[in-house]
């Protein structure tokens, strides 16, 4: 059962300090989302990695905030320093662009962050 | 999407019954259309999609519907049924863009 996988699922930190959350995508996908949700402002689209090359983090906060894929197993959303407007879930989602049919993207289980 | 980003707005329907969700979107340029499902505590859950050259795609139990000219999606469930409880999500896609609505809510009613 192929499925995106995100650690931590919970986290909780004191503000100042660096948070990482990881995301397996699903093996053959070439692309990978970063997602932030909140009450306020729903899904948010924060970065975007296709083939592990960074197209479109114009969503992310640059000052604080870092995306990467070390390899194609690999995504990371780096948080330095975190603060407690930060507290959300951070969802990671994969899809394939070679698909046929539309570019479906399926998403992880979240990895919920309280910064306190 | 369109983002509300203050309520979400819901919908409670009898078991049973058949369940609406609208949703509209902003940009004319998107090509790809999809709904999620997300349950408590979970990610969203693909349901179905469409693409911009169709105006109606059925899958099991739901129904897409695409009016490019008002620019709006509606997803359709027939029979809801409780495990049907929970917020939907359409998202519409421009390039890899892919942008979501608030979402709607729908409970179900015993």
């Amino acid at each position: 059962d192929a499925r995106v996988t995100q650690t931590p699922r919970h986290k909780v930190t004191e503000m100042g300090q660096e948070v990482t959350m990881r995301c397996q995508p699903i093996l053959g996908h070439n692309t990978v989302f970063w997602y932030r949700q909140t009450m306020m402002q729903g899904l948010e689209l924060l970065a975007y990695f296709r083939n592990r090359a960074p197209l479109d983090d114009s969503g992310m906060p640059k000052d604080r905030f870092s995306a990467e894929m070390p390899d194609a197993t690999l995504a990371t959303l780096k948080i330095q320093p975190s603060e407690p407007r930060d507290s959300a879930v951070y969802f990671c989602a994969s899809g394939s662009s070679t698909q046929s049919y539309g570019n479906t993207i399926y998403f992880g289980e979240g990895s919920w962050l309280t910064v306190v | 999407g369109e983002s509300v980003g203050l309520h979400l707005p819901t919908l409670s329907v009898q078991e049973g019954d058949n369940s609406i969700i609208n949703c509209a979107y902003s940009n004319s340029a998107s090509d790809y259309f999809i709904w999620y499902k997300q349950e408590s505590g979970k990610g969203p859950q693909f349901i179905i999609d469409i693409r911009s050259n169709m105006d109606k795609r059925q899958g099991q139990r739901v129904t897409v519907l695409l009016n490019k000219t008002v620019k709006h999606l509606s997803l359709q469930i027939a029979a809801t049924q409780p495990g049907d409880s929970a917020v939907y999500f359409c998202a519409d896609r421009f390039t890899h863009d892919m942008r979501f609505g608030a979402g709607t809510r729908l409970t179900v009613k015993p």
